[in-house]
């Protein structure tokens, strides 16, 4: 398996208050995506980085902000969470070329 | 912008049965194409991968899928199906490194296999 850990794997947070999901890697890739998954609708890309520094909106970026100091990490922010966004999230990763991604375990957020 | 289409949401066959499931993406530039499959509880995995070449794959257990570039559609393929297969299916597109590396994702269709 690709060395991709996601933290934490479960959160039960408030409403209004702000909260963080770390994607960590080992493998030095340059792409990092993060997905929130919910049904019917599939996977949808929140944001994503293309190297360090460098980040680029999804189709759902509202509501969360993304970061990428080092190679090996990619932060989620919810800068203030709503119940609309308790759902599981995903992060991936992918090296340049013709490659394909490999997804995290995922992180289950409740918003209460 | 990219977007990715699978016109199934839930199939339901019984086992032994074939599978096609489709998918069609909006993209303008050259594509890198996938499936994916999510078991109940499970990550993604890849099941195979399109980048060039013979435009009909074949992956893991069976699967393959046929890249037709006039009809921007990759669909998805089994000759026969198990119960093992009920799993969520997810087509996704990636644009090349040169434009930006987004990887964007279907709807899912959502398999039951009847054993």
């Amino acid at each position: 398996d690709a060395g991709i850990t996601q933290s934490p794997r479960h959160k039960v947070t408030e409403t209004g208050t702000p909260v963080t999901l770390r994607c960590h890697q080992t493998e030095n890739h340059r792409y990092m995506y993060w997905y929130r998954q919910d049904p019917g609708h599939g996977l949808r890309l929140i944001h994503y980085s293309y190297g360090v520094k460098d980040t680029d909106k999804g189709e759902v970026s509202d509501g969360y902000s993304v970061s990428r100091s080092k190679t090996e990490d990619f932060l989620l922010t919810l800068e203030s969470a709503t119940s609309s966004q308790t759902s599981v999230y995903f992060c991936a990763i992918r090296g340049t070329g013709d490659v394909e991604a490999f997804f995290g375990q995922g992180t289950r957020l409740t918003v209460v | 912008a990219q977007s990715v289409s699978q016109h199934n949401h839930h199939v339901i066959l019984s086992e032994a049965a074939s599978l096609e499931l489709g998918c069609n993406y909006s993209y303008g530039g050259t594509v890198n194409l996938f499936w994916y499959v999510q078991y109940p509880g499970q990550h993604l995995q890849l099941l195979l991968k399109y980048f060039s070449g013979d435009p009909l794959v074949k992956g893991i257990k069976g699967f393959e899928a046929e890249f037709i570039k006039s009809k921007f559609s990759f669909n998805l393929r089994k000759p026969s199906v198990q119960w093992s297969d009920t799993a969520e299916y997810f087509c996704a597109v990636n644009a090349g490194d040169n434009q930006g590396g987004k990887l964007i994702f279907g709807q899912g269709t959502e398999l039951s296999v009847k054993p």
